[in-house]
């Protein structure tokens, strides 16, 4: 299966975006739906893990859920900071392979 | 803290091996499955594989099954990749990144260390 996201996103600081991730076959409700940050130059971090928990650390502007009916997630930012700047990645699960969406460069102006 | 520190990249010709290392500290290395995940040039994460706590189950991504092995040693608190039969396709930045279980249904990547450069060309 794959994991489509829309390649770029932009918004202004203080606004809220969201981001989709489309899941192409089998149920997303199936396998739990990850998402995890990159910013440039960096190593990825996980800003969600388990559909919709944040780790420690992770502040409650980020949040996502899961849509049965159009067999998506969506991670949304709220109150946008220049240093949420970054590329976002989806991942989930089939059986015993690990699929990540193809990211999502999230620009904030 | 966890720190997770990979190293053995480097530049090689198609066809050639590569033995990729990561290894770990803060954390209970023995009770933890660990994977391999990589990021090709100007391109995305690609999962490679992913090995059990004990390293009895192993599991591989499409592209590398049948070229790439993963290991672990836990009394040495290190993870391996040995990567055999190189394409250009496999370069890239090696992320070593630890397994945490959520419950019976699922699992997640908790921490990345900062990764390795693996560059393959004639």
């Amino acid at each position: 299966f794959m994991l489509s996201q829309p390649h770029s996103v932009s918004e202004s600081p203080g606004k809220t975006v969201t981001i989709s991730c489309t899941r192409s076959s089998g149920s997303i409700a199936d396998y739990y739906v990850q998402w995890y940050q990159q910013r440039p130059g960096g190593a990825p971090t996980t800003v969600i893990y388990a559909d919709n928990q944040r780790p420690s650390g992770v502040p409650d502007r980020f949040s996502a859920s899961i849509d049965r009916s159009s067999n998506s997630a969506s991670l949304s930012i709220s109150g946008l900071k220049t240093e949420d700047e970054a590329d976002y990645y989806c991942q989930s699960n089939d059986y015993n392979t690990w699929v990540f969406g193809g990211g999502t460069t999230l620009t904030v102006l | 803290q966890v720190q997770l520190v990979e190293s053995g990249g480097g530049v090689v010709q198609p066809g050639q091996s590569l033995r990729l290392s990561c290894v770990a500290s803060g954390f209970n290395f023995n009770n933890y499955g660990m994977h391999w995940v990589r990021q090709t040039p100007g391109k995305g994460l690609e999962w490679v594989s992913v090995i059990s706590y004990d390293g009895s189950n192993k599991y591989y991504g499409d592209s590398v099954k049948g070229r790439f092995t993963i290991s672990k040693d836990n009394s040495k608190n290190t993870l391996w990749l040995q990567m055999n039969g190189l394409r250009p396709e496999d370069t890239g930045v090696y992320y070593c990144a630890k397994d945490q279980r959520i419950d019976d249904s699922g699992d997640y990547i908790d921490f990345w260390g900062q990764g390795t450069l693996v560059a393959v060309s004639s």
